[in-house]
């Protein structure tokens, strides 16, 4: 069973600042369904970047995807006051996995 | 703009069987190409896969539930259900519904959700 990692669990960091979180799978896995999504309380999930590097309709080019095999990175080049959320990377092995989440704080 | 909203009882039983409707609108839900999915949280916890299942009546059921969840999709009603059966306090969450890109992709549109509390 593929397990996906996320690192860090949680970052603090001020508007401007960039952010990158990882995601690491325990086998190497296909980028063509790497997914990263946003959650902020109180929302629906929203789709980020899907194929590990595509940005989703309406996502600024603040957010980027990388990676391949079993590293991908989500970066957000400037943090915005609206970015603070926790991202969830996920990848479908036989079954859809949801990383364990990074929450992005101030 | 395609548009999603689940529906539910909001309070159910332990042991009982919970029904969540999902009802699409601005998009045909009986689209060959698209799959649909549901998607829980569970308080303090991450998102969690539930199942997904396309128009032809194919489903995908996360292991982890298979054997207590049953998906349906009611294309004249542009209606999805989720039965999960034996419910327990662990399956306190909000559920979403949500548009699956392709098959077991991702999910682009999503419902707002709904609140479901298992308790006596």
């Amino acid at each position: 069973e593929v397990v996906l990692t996320q690192s860090p669990g949680s970052l603090s960091l001020s508007p401007g600042d960039r952010a990158t979180v990882s995601c690491r799978a325990s086998q190497s896995v296909s980028s063509s369904n790497l997914a990263w999504y946003q959650h902020k309380p109180g929302q629906a999930p929203r789709l980020l970047i899907y194929a590990a590097s595509s940005r989703a309709s309406g996502i600024p080019d603040r957010f980027s995807g990388s990676g391949s095999g079993t590293d991908f990175t989500l970066t957000i080049s400037r943090l915005e006051p609206g970015d603070f959320a926790v991202y969830y990377c996920t990848q479908y092995v036989n079954s859809l996995i949801f990383g364990p989440g990074t929450k992005v704080d101030i | 703009q395609l548009q999603l909203q689940e529906s539910g009882p909001g309070v159910v039983k332990p042991s009982e069987t919970l029904s969540l409707t999902c009802t699409v609108s601005g998009g045909p839900i009986s689209s060959t190409y698209y799959f649909w999915g549901w998607i829980r949280q569970s308080p303090g916890k991450g998102l969690e896969w539930i199942a997904t299942i396309h128009s032809s009546g194919t489903t995908y059921y996360s292991p982890s539930l298979m054997g207590r969840v049953s998906l349906s999709i009611d294309a004249p009603k542009s209606q999805l259900s989720l039965s999960l059966r034996s419910l327990t306090a662990a399956d306190t969450a909000v559920y979403y519904c949500a548009r699956d890109e392709g098959k077991n992709t991702w999910f682009y549109y999503w419902g707002p959700g709904t609140l479901v509390t298992v308790s006596s």
